[in-house]
């Protein structure tokens, strides 16, 4: 069965920085895009990145482009988000959720999501 | 920036349809995708690609996509139905976007 695994949330201070991990399982992890999504305290789904099955083409949510780097690694079905740079703002709860194999967007698996919290 | 417009809420009595509408310009181009969450949990990818429904999926929820409106019906909704709604779909140049949500109250 399918399954992703988030890790790596916490708290940071303002200006600090964070590598999230996301372990697959269940699926070939290189055939698919993989996304990160996250959702701030009481608010809606907010999509953050994505990354491609070769890591050929990224994309990043004006949010956070700058800040966030996705990136993947095949041999260890891994998915990471590395966030640089943290704002008040970037408090949520952080989801990888895997895309389709031609497309970032179906979404049909989801992990249970990394808390992170950023204040002083 | 580009924007997907759902209703806040919408409230229906258990056995009626629930319809719940996500309006954005690129639709017509654009396929619309839609996730429900209950409360603590993460989402569950209920309808993609306008109108196709994963397995699992209960078949009275059903979605539709015509000019800039998709729409998610729930066909004789029930109670465990009760759920943050999103639509899910990209602008022109396929960036994704989440819709606001919307909170469907069965009672």
């Amino acid at each position: 069965q399918v399954q992703l695994v988030e890790s790596g949330g916490g708290l940071v201070k303002p200006g600090g920085s964070l590598r999230l991990s996301c372990a697959a399982s269940g699926f070939t992890f290189s055939d698919y895009y993989m996304n990160w999504i996250r959702q701030a305290p009481g608010k809606g789904l907010e999509w953050v990145s994505y990354i491609s099955r070769s890591s050929s083409y990224t994309n990043y949510a004006d949010s956070v482009k700058g800040r966030f780097t996705i990136s993947r690694d095949n041999a260890k079905n891994s998915l990471y988000l590395q966030i640089n740079s943290l704002r008040a703002e970037d408090t949520a709860v952080y989801y990888c959720a895997r895309g389709g194999v031609d497309t970032s967007m179906v979404l049909d698996y989801w992990g249970q999501g990394t808390q992170v919290t950023v204040s002083s | 920036s580009y924007e997907l417009t759902q209703p806040p809420s919408v409230s229906v009595s258990p056995g009626q349809t629930a319809r719940i509408t996500c309006s954005g310009d690129a639709l017509p181009k654009k396929y619309a995708y839609w996730f429900q969450q209950k409360s603590g949990q993460a989402p569950v990818l209920v309808i993609y690609e306008d109108s196709k429904r994963p397995s699992g999926i209960p078949e009275r929820f059903s979605g539709s996509s015509s000019g800039t409106m998709a729409t998610l019906t729930i066909s004789g909704a029930q109670v465990e139905d009760e759920a943050d709604y999103y639509c899910f779909s990209a602008d022109s140049s396929g960036n994704p976007v989440f819709g606001g949500g919307t909170k469907l109250t069965v009672l």
